[in-house]
């Protein structure tokens, strides 16, 4: 069956401009999560959905970032007057429970290159 | 402040061989582990999981191993095959929260199995 899919999978943006990142769950997937992954490091959590909702977006690292949600599914992570530090490979990650416990379904990722 | 660390950021092992990959972590709240693998350009696949409760978890030629009272965890790759060299994070969650049970990562170990 189809993963999760993330899009573009490369971003090049100018300092300054806004992005947006989308992220397609597997289907039926309740919990949906953001994941930031900085060059040689682990993902680093962002923000969780279950369903529409967002429920911790403690990992948010401004107000330069934002996520929705809208229907349940879709996701899109926007990062406004991006900045050089915001370059890393943002990952969304699916789960089928509530809870998200266990294991998480992760996307490809979306590699932003802020110049 | 790096709740989970994976110290070591490389590993060479000929195939056939055992891979011992480790993890330790400092919250004493985290009661479930995971073992995550990576190819380049894709995101990270589930590869194993214990809980807590467990000091040892098994499938098929991976086996985590779990000391609590060290706050340490190992991954055990018998035999090692060449299609096992990736990227290895190292995973912690603390099932506190009823919701978003979001991953804490290590920074990861690349795994070079040699032919």
């Amino acid at each position: 069956g189809a993963g999760v899919s993330q899009s573009p999978r490369y971003k090049v943006a100018k300092r300054g401009q806004d992005v947006a990142l989308r992220c397609d769950p597997i289907s039926g997937h309740v919990s949906l999560f953001w994941y930031q992954q900085a060059l040689g490091q682990g993902p680093e959590f962002l923000t969780y959905f279950q369903n529409e909702a967002q429920l911790d977006k403690s990992g948010l690292p401004s107000d330069r970032f934002f996520a929705e949600r809208p229907e349940g599914s879709v996701s899109t992570l926007k990062i406004q007057r991006t900045q050089q530090e915001d370059s890393a490979v943002y990952l969304c990650a699916s789960s089928p429970g509530l809870a998200g416990v266990g294991e998480q379904y992760f996307g490809p990722g979306t590699r932003l290159t802020v110049t | 402040d790096q709740q989970v660390k994976q110290n070591s950021p490389s590993l060479s092992v000929q195939e056939g061989r055992i891979s011992i990959l480790n993890c330790d972590y400092t919250n004493s709240m985290f009661d479930y582990f995971l073992w995550y693998k990576k190819y380049p350009a894709e995101g990270p696949t589930f590869l194993i999981s214990i809980s807590s409760i467990k000091d040892k978890n098994e499938d098929g030629r991976f086996t985590v191993f779990l000391n609590k009272s060290a706050k340490h965890l190992s991954l055990h790759i018998v035999p090692s095959q060449p299609g096992d060299s990736a990227v290895y994070f190292c995973a912690a969650s603390d099932r506190v929260e009823e919701y978003g049970n979001k991953l804490v990562f290590g920074a990861g170990t690349i795994l070079r199995v040699k032919s």
